[in-house]
């Protein structure tokens, strides 16, 4: 019940076009659904977070979607960039608990 | 800027010889987290202090131990480590257990020989 199942674990995506990752989880004690990226080397920065009283949330190139009924959530970037290229983990939580990250995306974004 | 600062970026050392990783934080956060990730997989949690309460994972090797002297910083001893512990290790905090996000130190690249 606290694992959170990503997917793909690889994505190649044209310069410009939309990246998406997806993520479901069991627990439905889980309020807090946040999306981080981690380029080779350095440590995973909070990227963009939801909580389940909204169905989206949207920071510039970056929106999150989800779906409580589903128990689903996903990342959407859109005008994928080069520099987007990095892993990108989703993660839950709920104020009984750690977050409990996913495996985590490579996405390579190509020129 | 407000951080979390983790010391060495890089650390090598001997096979069965104890070290120590330092993380230092200047947010002011409750809770100071310690992970493990290893090459192409998500960080793995260890353990946490939430103030002065130690909080270890279940699956965490007796290995592994912690230090938090203050609210500022956070310390891994790994009392004889393997070439499986080689490993990234990355410290981070929040201001509350689970329901805020988490900010992350860059990391200790550890390597074991």
């Amino acid at each position: 019940q606290q694992q959170v199942k990503q997917s793909p674990q690889s994505l190649i995506v044209q310069k410009g076009g939309i990246s998406i990752i997806n993520c479901a989880y069991e627990n439905t004690a889980f309020d807090y659904f946040p999306w981080y990226q981690q380029f080779p080397g350095k440590g995973p920065a909070l990227l963009i977070a939801i909580r389940p009283d909204v169905s989206e949330k949207k920071e510039g190139r970056f929106t999150i979607s989800f779906n409580k009924s589903a128990k689903q959530f996903s990342l959407h970037i859109m005008d994928s960039q080069p520099g987007d290229s990095a892993t990108y983990f989703c993660a839950a939580g709920g104020s009984q608990g750690n977050l409990i990250f996913g495996k985590g995306t490579k996405l390579s974004v190509k020129p | 800027d407000a951080m979390v600062i983790q010391n060495p970026r890089y650390q090598v050392t001997q096979f069965g010889k104890p070290v120590t990783l330092s993380c230092s934080q200047t947010l002011n956060h409750n809770v100071m987290y310690w992970y493990q990730q290893k090459s192409s997989q998500a960080p793995k949690l260890l353990f946490h202090y939430y103030d002065k309460d130690f909080n270890n994972e279940a699956d965490t090797p007796d290995n592994f131990q912690s230090r938090r002297p203050n609210t500022s910083f956070c310390f891994l001893d790994i009392r004889s480590p393997g070439l499986g512990d080689a490993a990234m290790y990355l410290c981070a905090t929040s201001r509350d257990v689970g329901i805020s996000g988490y900010t992350f130190g860059s990391g200790t690249r550890l390597t074991v020989v």
